[in-house]
């Protein structure tokens, strides 16, 4: 089976551009997680889904960050306009279930906006 | 907030030798589970080891193990035999009622 898989792998845009991170979950696992990675506050929690409707976004840090889950195979986490700030890690993840068990991680998604 | 804490930022040890990561964590919980994630230069997110809290028998998988103190709500991670392929980030996690909580990470480095 397939893991996680995120696109693209890398990203390098301009500030002001529009930046959209795909995520494909593992068939079957009803939560999906957007995290995001730096060196100075480690991974933090931006949302998460669960069968395809967004339960808790408040760790997504302002309102150029947006995320859907239009189907149970297929997310994505927009910023627009994006900030050289926004510069992270960004990893989805997934799992069968809330609070059991491990949570499955796709490869990342590096973003460098200049 | 319920947090996880790695005291460790860098960690190093000879190769063949062993190495224990501490991990400490913060919950009111009394069902949760504990995870060890390893992050190569790769990025990728892998797995290590994994501990429900209510198992009192320490979990091991092959040549890592963890030291699972409930009470003191401590759970380090030993690694015997370390080898080169081990030099990687490695994060404690915690999951819970309120979602999985990551502590800021160990950066273990093997001396050839």
């Amino acid at each position: 089976d397939a893991g996680v898989i995120q696109s693209p792998r890398h990203e390098v845009t301009e500030m002001g551009q529009e930046v959209t991170l795909r995520c494909k979950p593992i068939s079957g696992h009803d939560y999906l997680f957007w995290y995001r990675q730096t060196m100075m506050r480690g991974l933090e929690l931006l949302i998460y889904f669960n069968n395809n409707v967004p339960i808790d976004d408040s760790g997504m840090p302002e309102d150029r960050f947006s995320a859907k889950m239009p189907n149970a195979s297929f997310s994505t986490l927009k910023i627009q306009p994006s900030e050289p700030r926004d510069s992270a890690v960004y990893f989805c993840a997934s799992s069968l279930f809330w609070n059991t068990g491990e949570l499955f991680f796709g490869e990342g998604s590096r973003l460098t906006v200049l | 907030a319920q947090t996880v804490t790695q005291s460790q930022p860098e960690m190093s040890v000879q190769e063949a030798e062993t190495v224990t990561l501490s991990c400490t964590y913060d919950t009111s919980e009394s069902d949760y589970y504990l995870f060890w994630y390893k992050q190569p230069p790769s990025r990728q997110m892998i797995l290590v080891i994994r501990q429900e809290a209510y198992k009192q028998q320490n979990a091991t998988e092959n040549r890592f193990s963890v030291n699972f103190q409930k009470a003191a709500k401590s759970f380090s991670l030993k690694i015997s035999d370390s080898q080169l392929g081990d030099a990687a980030m490695y994060f404690c996690a915690r999951r819970g009622a309120d979602g999985l909580t990551f502590g800021k990470g160990t950066h273990l480095i093997i001396q050839p």
